[in-house]
């Protein structure tokens, strides 16, 4: 069992709407990534939160945002869903600010629009 | 050409055996690299980090680098079945993020 944890662990969306998935960050981890895995891919980093400020940022759409707050929770918003945002997304924290030591991941929320 | 290269099998090893699997990368400032375990429908889980050149053994895990190819390989000896998993290569290039290869389906065969 790792110390990250998400919800909701599924979720169906109609395209055009918004979502918001969460994530709680193991204690002391102030660095919190989100990555997108597409079937059959490897996650695609979408941003990093260090402090409650993005401080790195992957080859994502606006419409893609977050928020990291101080007890260690964090937020990954998507605005006007299409097809292709379909996804398991996932959250990552990690000791390090930089996260060259690498992540943790947690269980990930499944994402379906249709 | 992609960042992180992997080939995306099925690698079919016997029990017992030892799985081979292997990463290429293009981006010589990479500083840190890292194998992921990630059974299907779940989330990774990292089994291998290695940031300088050479061998680093971890239980049945060892993990090779070699920054001149740019190369980085896994070998898990005494493969088990429940070793049977989509492997991911990874690598830091200093801007705060990973990046994945899409990783290579592992199979040990009873």
């Amino acid at each position: 069992e790792t110390g990250v944890t998400q919800s909701p662990t599924h979720l169906i969306k109609t395209r055009g709407q918004q979502v918001t998935l969460r994530c709680s960050s193991q204690s002391g981890h102030n660095t919190v990534s989100w990555y997108q895995q597409a079937l059959g891919q490897g996650p695609q980093f979408i941003f990093q939160y260090y402090r409650e400020e993005e401080n790195g940022r992957g080859n994502f759409p606006p419409r893609f945002s977050g928020l990291q707050f101080p007890n260690y929770s964090s937020e990954l918003n998507v605005n006007a869903l299409e097809l292709d945002d379909s996804a398991l997304y996932l959250c990552a924290s990690s000791l390090d600010p930089q996260g060259a030591r690498g992540y943790t991941f947690g269980s990930g929320t499944r994402l379906t629009v249709v | 050409q992609k960042e992180v290269e992997q080939n995306s099998g099925p690698l079919s090893v016997p029990e017992g055996a030892i799985a081979s699997l292997n990463c290429t990368y293009s981006d010589r400032g990479s500083q840190s690299f890292f194998w992921y375990r990630q059974y299907s429908g779940k989330s990774p889980e990292l089994i291998m980090s290695i940031y300088s050149n050479g061998d680093k053994e971890d239980g049945r895990f060892t993990a090779q680098l070699n920054k001149a190819s740019q190369y980085v390989s896994l070998l898990i000896r005494d493969s088990q079945p429940s070793d049977s998993a989509t492997y991911l290569c990874a690598a830091y290039t200093g801007r705060r993020a990973l990046t994945f290869g899409s990783g290579t389906r592992l199979q040990v065969q009873p």
